[in-house]
């Protein structure tokens, strides 16, 4: 079956500018997670999804970021007025949701933005 | 705050050679869960094994092995056998009993593993 898509594969953009990434994740898994990776910071939690809802935002670096998550399904992370140190690949993951179902996370391939 | 520390960034072996990776991590929760993953060239994340913080036995699939010892808080994880398709970053992981946040992971720095022929 299809997996946690991610789009773009990769993403260039000039420092000031907003990105858009985009999670598909796993048919029918109401639970999403926004992990972003850089070389800096290793692998680190962003957000949470459950449903919709955003239980768990205390991973997004500054007010520069922001998600949603439309219909239990396709989440889009923003990132206004890019910044250098933006450059990363960001991972999203998905999962059952609560319960030992949620424990098993499903990670897409990434999305790597630099920021010239 | 939990925390997963990787003490090697990087390992070396010649093939056939094992390779244990060490995994240490800090919790206050009693129930939590330790994971492996494999991060290949590629990039996309690999689930290896994952354990619950009431299960210490070890576990073996083929030739990757686990040691789980809760007294020391690690959970260490041994290629026996490496072969050239072994080479990847890997990363232990940590999660807390799903409460409001889920069951988002906190992972260790990473090992990256390089078998050579």
């Amino acid at each position: 079956g299809a997996g946690v898509s991610q789009s773009p594969s990769n993403k260039v953009t000039e420092k000031g500018k907003d990105v858009e990434l985009r999670c598909d994740p796993i048919s029918g898994h109401t639970a999403l997670y926004w992990y972003r990776q850089s070389l800096g910071q290793g692998l680190e939690f962003l957000i949470y999804f459950q449903g919709n809802s955003a239980p768990d935002k205390s991973g997004l670096p500054s007010d520069r970021f922001s998600a949603e998550r439309t219909g239990g399904s396709v989440s889009t992370l923003t990132i206004q007025r890019t910044q250098q140190e933006d450059s990363a690949v960001y991972l999203c993951a998905s999962s059952l949701g609560k319960g030992l179902g949620g424990l098993q996370q499903y990670f897409g391939p990434g999305t790597r933005l630099t920021v010239t | 705050a939990q925390k997963v520390t990787q003490a090697q960034t990087e390992i070396s072996v010649v093939e056939k050679e094992d390779v244990t990776l060490d995994c240490v991590y800090e919790t206050r929760d009693t129930t939590y869960y330790l994971f492996w993953y494999k991060q290949p060239p590629s990039g996309e994340l690999v689930f290896l094994i994952r354990r619950n913080s009431f299960d210490e036995q070890n576990e073996i699939s083929g030739r990757y092995s686990w040691n789980f010892q809760k007294s020391t808080s690690s959970f260490n994880f041994t290629i026996t056998a490496s072969q050239v398709v072994d080479s990847a970053v890997y990363f232990c992981a940590l999660s807390e009993e799903a409460k409001a946040a889920g069951n988002k992971l906190t992972f260790g720095g990473g090992t990256r593993v390089l078998v050579k022929p």
